[in-house]
């Protein structure tokens, strides 16, 4: 079946790192997303990982995917208050699959303290 | 600018009374879908669009409709909302099924009372 679970909070000091994780079920997953939502705010794609990665950095952000557990995770370096925000992890399915959709997961709310 | 837009950002009705939320996209995709998102369920998919005139149903699909005329909208459709629609929806399209970044709206919050 298709389930993705996230931890629903977490809160870090201004400066400190972020370790937000995920997991997935759907093993043929061809993408793993991260994005963001801030209040008020559509979603905003952050990064991307294609399932034969383990590891993807752009900037402040570090993606870890370990395929044996089929556990995703977003490392945010030095977070600011301006990352407070909810992060959904989300999977699709090789080509889109057959409803090209994407399974998100709970989101989890990251409030950052100054 | 490259941008999905949805209208209205924020609405309340009454039970029963059809109502329509426009998406319409400037990029030129041919893939569309709308999700509704609820606190602790996620997003999850109501209805998706390939191309003009193909549409589908997603994971949550009963009481909506949508239509794909042409190719830039794909309005979502309550014919007779009820208060379990009460969320915030959000519009998505995609340049094509295989492109790995969808482009989100800025979300519309329901609330049928």
């Amino acid at each position: 079946g298709e389930d993705v679970e996230q931890s629903l909070f977490l809160s870090v000091r201004e400066g400190d790192s972020s370790v937000i994780n995920c997991t997935y079920t759907d093993s043929s997953s061809t993408y793993l997303y991260w994005y963001k939502q801030e209040p008020g705010a559509g979603l905003q794609l952050l990064t991307y990982i294609f399932s034969n990665m383990d590891m993807k950095q752009d900037q402040r952000l570090t993606v870890l995917l370990n395929k044996k557990d089929k556990h995703l995770s977003l490392r945010i370096a030095d977070t600011q208050t301006g990352d407070s925000a909810i992060y959904f992890c989300a999977e699709g399915a090789p080509n889109g699959g057959a409803t090209n959709k994407l399974i998100f997961g709970t989101g989890t709310l990251l409030a950052v303290q100054p | 600018e490259a941008q999905v837009t949805q209208n209205p950002r924020y609405l309340i009705t009454v039970t029963g009374k059809k109502l329509t939320v426009t998406c319409s996209q400037n990029m030129n995709h041919e893939y569309m879908s709308w999700y509704r998102q609820d606190p602790g369920l996620g997003l999850r998919q109501i209805y998706y669009s390939m191309n003009v005139e193909v549409t589908d149903k997603g994971d949550v699909p009963e009481g909506y409709k949508v239509s794909r005329k042409e190719k830039r909208n794909f309005p979502l459709i309550l014919e007779s909302p009820s208060p379990n629609q009460t969320s915030l929806y959000f519009c998505a399209s995609k340049a094509d099924r295989g492109s790995t970044e969808a482009f989100f709206g800025q979300g519309t919050r329901l609330t049928v009372v």
